[in-house]
């Protein structure tokens, strides 16, 4: 199976900062790699796909890039309503995998 | 507007079975792959199964694989989660899912809410 990695798993972050979280697949995934947003009691949101298309209605604030092994999900000018869990997650093959989650805090 | 609403779950003592559905609207059902993902509490999220537009390409998560079926009834717009020989570790939130295309080796663009699996005695 595709382990998925992400750094950090927690990070503090300032209203109006930008943000970095990295993802890292045990294998090449080609760009098979989805961004999702979670916040507490609420389902998962989609973000990213294919690793650098952004889902209809998901601001522009919101980037991601990479391939094969090593991608990031970039966040710009944030905003009280974007700290929340992130997760990273594998679809190149069964079965899919996610990331462990990046919690994204106030400072 | 894509809706997925599951049901089914509940509280099952180790070891019964419990069937979940999730009816979908809002989209034409049968050209999509679907999906299973399930949040045990306070963790992050699981892949458990997913299953074509046409039932040909199914997976399962290692974890489930043999205790669990997904099946679907595109005449009903529904997916289903079949599950057997349940654990203390299954006790999650379960949520439905859609894909992006119709395989199932693609993304999720939307979920559901999710339904509540509690096992214990």
């Amino acid at each position: 199976d595709i382990q998925m990695t992400q750094s950090p798993s927690s990070l503090s972050a300032s209203v109006g900062d930008r943000v970095t979280i990295t993802c890292r697949a045990s294998q090449g995934i080609s760009n098979y790699l989805a961004w999702f947003q979670q916040k507490p009691g609420k389902a998962p949101k989609s973000l990213i796909y294919a690793a650098s298309s952004l889902q209809s209605g998901v601001p522009s604030k919101f980037s991601g890039s990479g391939s094969g092994t090593d991608f990031t999900l970039t966040i710009s000018s944030l905003q009280p309503e974007d700290f929340a869990t992130y997760y990273c997650q594998q679809y190149n093959s069964y079965p899919q995998t996610f990331g462990q989650g990046t919690k994204l805090e106030i400072k | 507007e894509v809706q997925l609403v599951e049901s089914g779950g509940g509280l099952v003592q180790p070891g019964r079975s419990l069937r979940l559905s999730c009816a979908a609207s809002g989209f034409t059902f049968d050209d999509y792959a679907m999906h299973w993902v399930r949040q045990a509490p306070g963790k992050g999220l699981e892949w458990v199964s997913g299953i074509s537009w046409n039932s040909g390409s199914i997976g399962y998560a290692d974890s489930v694989k043999g205790r669990f079926t997904i099946s679907r009834d595109n005449a009903k717009n529904s997916l289903y989660l079949q599950m057997n020989s349940l654990r203390a570790e299954d006790t999650a939130l379960y949520y439905c899912a859609k894909g992006r295309g119709y395989s199932g080796y693609d993304d999720i663009d939307y979920w559901g809410q999710g339904t509540l699996v509690t096992v214990s005695s």
